[in-house]
């Protein structure tokens, strides 16, 4: 039973254009969610998160939206650029624990 | 060296060796996690340590066994794998309990034939 899921494993968009990543999760009791960014052999690197109590996080080209009544929250990348293709994780925090999606590839294309 | 270090990069092994895996964060952080990533799968969160004791055993085989001698160092000794263990494993570390982040290690790819 998958409690963070991200549906669509990849994603392709314009260089310039809006990037949407989207994630949902099951558990009530997540009281963070991050995102991270991951290169081929690279570990993942931390890009933002947002406190359950928020419902919008930016920081600088990335924002955060938080939606918990439809536990769903999602990346925004704008502009996006050729640099930010990548696997991107979604992560829930339950006490310690971080519960991971199954990633989203994004390419930017020229 | 900053942040959190693996070694080695990439592992090799048989069924019947014997190996270990190194983690080192110079972050001065309190706990440190392995997690597994296997193709395809999500992180899989595997064992966490909090000021050197073990506080999550996420029913991980007992051919997987880690060691914590210190809040900076991590160790997963590997003996007797299957093929189906080869994966990324992967090294993270966090600071106080209130911080949500944990940042990772480059990973040890692990092939077992």
């Amino acid at each position: 039973d998958q409690q963070v899921k991200q549906n669509s494993p990849s994603l392709s968009v314009q260089e310039g254009r809006i990037s949407i990543l989207n994630c949902d999760y099951t558990n009530s009791m997540f009281d963070y969610f991050l995102w991270y960014k991951k290169y081929p052999a690279e570990g993942p690197t931390f890009l933002i998160s947002i406190s359950s109590i928020k419902d919008k996080n930016e920081d600088g080209r990335f924002t955060v939206f938080l939606n918990k009544s439809a536990k769903h929250l999602s990346l925004h990348i704008v502009p996006s650029q050729p640099g930010d293709s990548a696997v991107y994780f979604c992560a829930a925090r339950y006490t310690d624990k971080l519960i991971f999606g199954t990633g989203t590839r994004l390419q930017v294309f020229p | 060296e900053t942040g959190v270090t693996q070694t080695p990069r990439h592992l090799v092994m048989g069924m019947t060796n014997k190996k270990s895996l190194k983690c080192e964060q110079h972050l001065g952080h309190n706990a440190m996690y392995w997690y597994k990533q296997s193709a395809k799968k999500p992180l899989e969160l595997m064992f966490v340590y909090n000021f050197k004791e073990q506080t999550e055993n996420n029913s991980v085989p007992s051919r997987f066994s880690p060691e914590c001698p210190n809040s900076s160092h991590l160790f997963l000794h590997l003996h007797t794998l299957q093929p189906e263990d080869s994966a990324l494993y992967l090294c993270a570390s966090r600071g106080s309990v209130r911080q949500e982040t944990q940042y990772f290690g480059p990973g040890t790819r692990l092939l077992v034939l």
